[in-house]
């Protein structure tokens, strides 16, 4: 059973075009994030919805422009695909309530590795 | 500004050499500091969640630890599965639950 799964995991275009990569959870969180993964490793935000609804958005270009039909969903669809933007994409899931308790931690699928040509 | 640094960068052991992995971090109010390891190809798979200074956690021959500057993760007698990277990251109060993270300890152990 998949927790937190992606689709595609290899996803390999050439500049200029327009590629989404799907992500979907079965643990019924409430929120949803898009991480990029750079060539040094590094795990950066890039956005959080809560409950479909956009609650971070971490100076990205607008040419990404996440999606979320429900709140098992998050796709992330890119414009205009350019060289940079060649990296690993994670999404991840965490549960939140407001009092009785908390549980914010953030599971992570198992990526998709973007190539732009 | 939020920061996360880890040391060191790369740490080579034999099996049941024990150590340390450092997660210094810089953040205004810490909601809770997490552990994670990621091997190659994978996503982060999550180890602990630390919440408070003196809080302690422990699973198999890891244990993590947790001051207000910086937080620890001790393996004791590694064995080579416990080779991956180990990335640590702060979530701040107020940041809408993102997670900072520091750029990891690839660890490597022979056996």
């Amino acid at each position: 059973d998949t927790a937190v799964s992606q689709t595609p995991k290899y996803l390999v275009t050439q500049m200029g075009n327009d590629k989404s990569i799907k992500c979907e959870q079965n643990l019924g969180h409430d929120t949803m994030y898009w991480y990029k993964q750079d060539s040094k490793k590094f795990l950066k935000i890039m956005f959080s919805y809560n409950n479909k609804e956009l609650i971070i958005n971490e100076t990205v270009p607008n040419r990404f422009s996440p999606k979320s039909p429900d709140k098992a969903h998050l796709n992330l669809h890119i414009n205009s695909l350019e060289l940079g933007d060649s990296a690993v994409y994670f999404c991840a899931s965490s549960a939140r309530w407001i009092g009785g308790g908390k549980e914010d931690t953030q599971y992570f699928g198992p990526g998709t590795r973007l190539t732009v040509l | 500004e939020d920061q996360v640094t880890q040391s060191p960068e790369a740490l080579r052991l034999q099996e049941g050499e024990s150590s340390s992995l450092n997660c210094s971090y810089t953040v205004s109010g810490l909601r809770g500091l997490f552990w994670y390891r990621q091997d190659p190809g994978k996503g982060p798979e999550f180890l602990f969640t630390l919440y408070s200074a003196g809080e302690e956690k422990e699973k198999e021959r890891l244990k993590a630890t947790l001051t207000k500057k910086e937080s620890f993760l001790h393996i004791t007698a590694p064995k080579p599965e416990d080779s991956a990277t180990y990335l640590c990251a702060v979530q701040a109060a107020g940041s809408s639950y993102k997670l900072i993270f520091g750029s990891g300890t690839r660890l490597l152990v022979r056996p």
